[in-house]
């Protein structure tokens, strides 16, 4: 059974500070997914990593796959209030479509 | 943005109804899933949905649940017999082409079995 472990599970800033939450697991992933979840709703794509050592970034948002890809980190600079909400990693094996998700990370981002 | 449409948002049931969950997935798109989550614990995969069979199930799929592509546009998941906990909410999902680049999940179904 592979397992995506997520850490911290909850992080609490402030506005302008930056962040970074880990994902790690013990196997190897075919890609990585990071989603945001908002309470009530569904969780919605922000990225998908798939090549070891890759480095996206979207706006604010940087997502590293780590070169074994077995791990994978988000960080967030300048942390915003709208940045507030929960992260959640998931990972693709390389047999099949099945997404194993981490427990996820609550931010908070103060004012 | 295409979206994926779920309903019931909420759905409550007595145990050992039967309810049914429907979905309909992004248009173009060819692979359909349902994942659940329980409140306050992890989003769990249940099962995968491709050209008209279920191409990967887990362990929480038992006989209880099926799923079924009626006509061309939606996507259920039927469970027979509600336990209590069945109580979760439920996400159907879908991708295009089954790879690795991303899902689109709806807003959920929330299931309380009372």
């Amino acid at each position: 059974t592979q397992l995506l472990e997520q850490s911290p599970q909850f992080l609490s800033i402030q506005e302008g500070e930056n962040l970074t939450v880990y994902c790690n697991s013990s196997s190897v992933f075919s890609s990585l997914q990071w989603y945001r979840q908002e309470p009530g709703e569904g969780p919605v794509l922000l990225v998908t990593v798939v090549t070891g050592g890759e480095v996206k970034k979207l706006k604010r948002l940087t997502f590293q796959f780590g070169d074994a890809r077995k791990d994978s980190s988000l960080h967030i600079t300048a942390a915003q209030p709208g940045d507030t909400g929960l992260y959640l990693c998931a990972g693709c094996p390389a047999a099949g479509n099945k997404l194993t998700f981490g427990g996820g990370t609550r931010v908070l981002v103060k004012p | 943005e295409p979206e994926v449409t779920q309903t019931p948002s909420h759905q409550v049931t007595q145990m050992g109804q039967e309810v049914i969950l429907r979905c309909v997935p992004i248009s173009n798109h060819l692979y359909f899933y349902w994942y659940r989550q329980i409140l306050g614990q992890k989003v769990e995969f249940l099962v995968s949905f491709y050209n008209n069979e279920i191409s990967e199930k887990s362990e929480i799929f038992d006989d209880q649940f099926s799923v079924e592509r009626p006509d061309g546009s939606n996507f259920t998941l039927k469970i027979r017999s509600t336990k209590l906990e069945d109580s979760a909410m439920y996400f159907c999902a879908s991708n295009r082409d089954g790879t690795n680049y991303g899902y689109t999940f709806g807003s959920g179904t929330r299931l309380t079995v009372v």
